[in-house]
């Protein structure tokens, strides 16, 4: 099984929200990631998760505030955003970032920031 | 640094028509290659991959061989369908490079009836 799920799939929120972003995954992976995606241009990494610690962060905002409660699960907590960041969110997992192994994507969820 | 380029899209071709998206890279060691696909509405699906020179990735019809000699990672198949039709990209990773996967900018894949 090579499954990564999120939810939800689609939200809307206004700039003075707060909100989260879920993503679960369960093949036993030790690195998970946030992507954010425009439409008709690649993902660009947001945050790294290795071991349940945050080791990279693509000097992202702080309006976006990731959490790692444990080794399955990765959160992004949204507060405050702009509507460019209206974005598709995907998250994605690893078996280990200092390997080249696959990294499994989600479905995504789609933001849309009024 | 790493990059990776992707022959210009959009791409239309008629079903059962042989495909070729070009992918080339730039990477100092051994990275590894990826194809990934993305249908309208969704995540990326990993296609494809090879983890040394002269592997061959193949999935769904779909092939690609790492060739060091010429950095490419050209993705092929010999007859489309219309289910074909999304976006593909190509991303390289290495070891040390902390989980970050670089990406092309994508190719739109359209196949008509």
């Amino acid at each position: 099984d090579t499954e990564v799920t999120q939810t939800p799939k689609h939200l809307v929120m206004g700039m003075t929200n707060k909100k989260s972003l879920k993503c679960e995954q369960h093949m036993g992976h030790r690195a998970m990631y946030w992507y954010k995606q425009k439409a008709k241009k690649p993902p660009e990494l947001m945050f790294v998760y290795s071991y349940e610690k945050l080791s990279i962060n693509e000097s992202v905002p702080s309006r976006f505030s990731p959490e790692c409660p444990n080794s399955s699960l990765l959160n992004l907590h949204l507060h405050a955003l702009q509507p460019e960041d209206s974005a598709l969110y995907l998250c994605a997992s690893s078996q280990d970032p200092r390997t080249t192994e696959t990294q499994y994507f989600g479905p995504g969820t789609r933001l849309l920031v009024l | 640094g790493n990059s990776v380029t992707q022959m210009e899209g959009p791409v239309t071709l008629s079903e059962e028509a042989f495909l070729t998206i070009n992918c080339t890279y730039t990477a100092t060691g051994y990275p590894s290659l990826f194809w990934y696909v993305q249908y309208p509405g969704e995540g990326l699906q990993l296609l494809l991959k090879a983890t040394k020179a002269d592997d061959k990735g193949s999935n769904k019809g779909f092939e690609a061989t790492y060739r060091k000699e010429t950095t490419s990672f050209h993705l092929e198949k010999g007859s489309v369908q219309v289910s074909d039709s999304a976006v593909y990209f190509c991303a390289l990773r290495r070891g040390t490079s902390y989980g970050k996967l670089t990406f092309g900018q994508g190719t739109i894949l359209t196949v008509h009836p």
